[in-house]
């Protein structure tokens, strides 16, 4: 069974421009969740979509914002970015919505802003 | 969403046990008891997760202390591979929506020594 795919694996941005990441969650798996991880602040959570709906979100600004599609890959866009956005973005994907459902993770996309 | 604390780093001799500690003194009687561990370059990965009684799979043990306000994580051979940073994590499973959202600390970076 093929785990969560995350791509690119790597992306080099300019201040000011916009990026978009994508993920392939697991097949038959309907939750994506989008985490961004930084030296300094650790793992913070950004959103999570389910059915094509946001359903949660953390404290990140406008700037950031998500989609999901019919088949559950989900994309996540930074706009007008800032060197503070430097870090690794990960998704994850899980079947459900309960609180004990594990959320499975792809590698990330480490994103480096000049 | 209760707090969890546990040890900034802990060192293990290869094919011995290890005992990762968590405490959750605030924890609900509606919080799940999640871990999730971090490889150098990888995503977390899910290990374990319990409500009450003991957990066993195939990566780890998890015991649960009787008032539920700390439980430790047992790796019971560690490998060289274990060496990651393991974080201890609660999920409401009352909340209205609890969803994909994880709540990561600073966790423990584990070190295996051959």
């Amino acid at each position: 069974k093929a785990g969560v795919t995350q791509t690119p694996r790597y992306l080099i941005k300019t201040r000011g421009q916009q990026v978009t990441l994508s993920c392939s969650p697991i097949s038959g798996h309907r939750s994506v969740s989008w985490y961004q991880q930084t030296p300094g602040q650790g793992l913070q959570f950004l959103f999570e979509y389910f059915s094509e709906t946001q359903r949660n979100k953390g404290n990140f600004p406008g700037r950031f914002s998500g989609r999901q599609f019919s088949n559950s890959r989900s994309e996540m866009n930074v706009s007008t970015l800032e060197l503070g956005d430097s870090a690794l973005y990960l998704c994850a994907s899980s079947q459900g919505q309960g609180a004990d459902q594990p959320q499975h993770f792809g590698d990330g996309t480490r994103l480096s802003i000049l | 969403d209760a707090k969890t604390t546990q040890p900034n780093s802990m060192e293990s001799n290869e094919e011995e046990p290890v005992h990762l500690p968590c405490n959750h003194s605030t924890i609900s009687g509606t919080d799940y008891i999640h871990w999730y561990r971090q490889l150098p370059s990888q995503g977390p990965e899910y290990v374990i997760h319990g409500l009450t009684s003991n957990v066993n799979n195939r990566m780890a043990s998890l015991a649960i202390a009787e008032d539920r306000k700390s439980s430790t994580l047992i790796l019971h051979r560690a490998t060289l591979r274990d060496a990651a940073v393991y974080y201890c994590i609660l999920r409401d499973y009352s909340s209205e929506y609890q969803g994909g959202k994880l709540i990561f600390g600073q966790g423990t970076e584990l070190s295996v020594k051959p």
